[in-house]
């Protein structure tokens, strides 16, 4: 069984274009994050969720837009994408709140803005 | 400010034993983790220190010093399959990783 799976794997869109990646988990955490991954290989966290609430926001622009429906659940909007929003998204979970322990990744999403 | 430090790139030989260093700079301190990611991969979590001393896991082993803020990972009998990045991260009023240590290994 995936853990905490992400949809979809590659996404490839144009500038001025608004997109949408979803993010499950199915491990019972109560947290869930999202972190952007550059060209090198930089992992940088930009938010995080704790029982649908967000704890942690990062300096990210805010046509970047997070939404929980529910704990197992974590989606990201984008809007306006920019070439340098180009970028390896992963979603994660963890059971421990404000900690980097054992966190668990998605497969990540491969975004690509032309 | 807030940052890990650790070397960009390591080499070693396969079966030989190598280690990945990290030293932090943080307002707050929960715990020191290491996380493995191959190409094309997603980052797996290794290994977590919140106290010092020796952290053992099979072939894997990490060290923290809370007094130096300083952490490693020693991975041994090293295999092909070790080819990855490593990042040490921690967390505090945010979650912090460091910029990865690409670990070469040689036949």
């Amino acid at each position: 069984d995936t853990a905490v799976s992400q949809t979809p794997k590659y996404l490839v869109t144009q500038m001025g274009n608004d997109k949408s990646i979803k993010c499950e988990q199915n491990l019972g955490h109560d947290t869930m994050y999202w972190y952007k991954q550059d060209s090198k290989k930089f992992l940088k966290i930009m938010f995080s969720y704790n029982n649908k609430e967000l704890i942690i926001n990062e300096t990210v622009p805010n046509r970047f837009s997070p939404k929980s429906p529910d704990k197992a659940h974590l989606n990201l909007h984008i809007n306006s994408l920019e070439l340098g929003d180009s970028a390896v998204y992963f979603c994660a979970s963890s059971q421990v709140v404000g900690s980097s322990y054992e966190q668990y990744f998605g497969p990540g999403t491969r975004l690509t803005v032309t | 400010g807030q940052s890990l430090e650790q070397p960009s790139e390591v080499t070693a030989v396969e079966g030989a034993i190598v280690q990945i260093n990290c030293t932090y700079q943080t307002s707050g301190f929960y715990g020191l983790s290491w996380y493995q990611q191959h190409d094309g991969g997603a980052p797996t979590f290794l290994s977590y220190n919140g106290l010092d001393g020796l952290e053992e896991t099979g072939r894997f082993s990490s060290f923290l010093s809370r007094s130096d803020s300083y952490g490693y990972l020693l991975l041994q009998e090293l295999q092909m399959k070790d080819s990855a990045s490593y990042f040490c991260a921690v967390g505090d009023d945010k979650i912090i990783f460091g910029k990865g240590t690409r670990l070469h290994i040689l036949p």
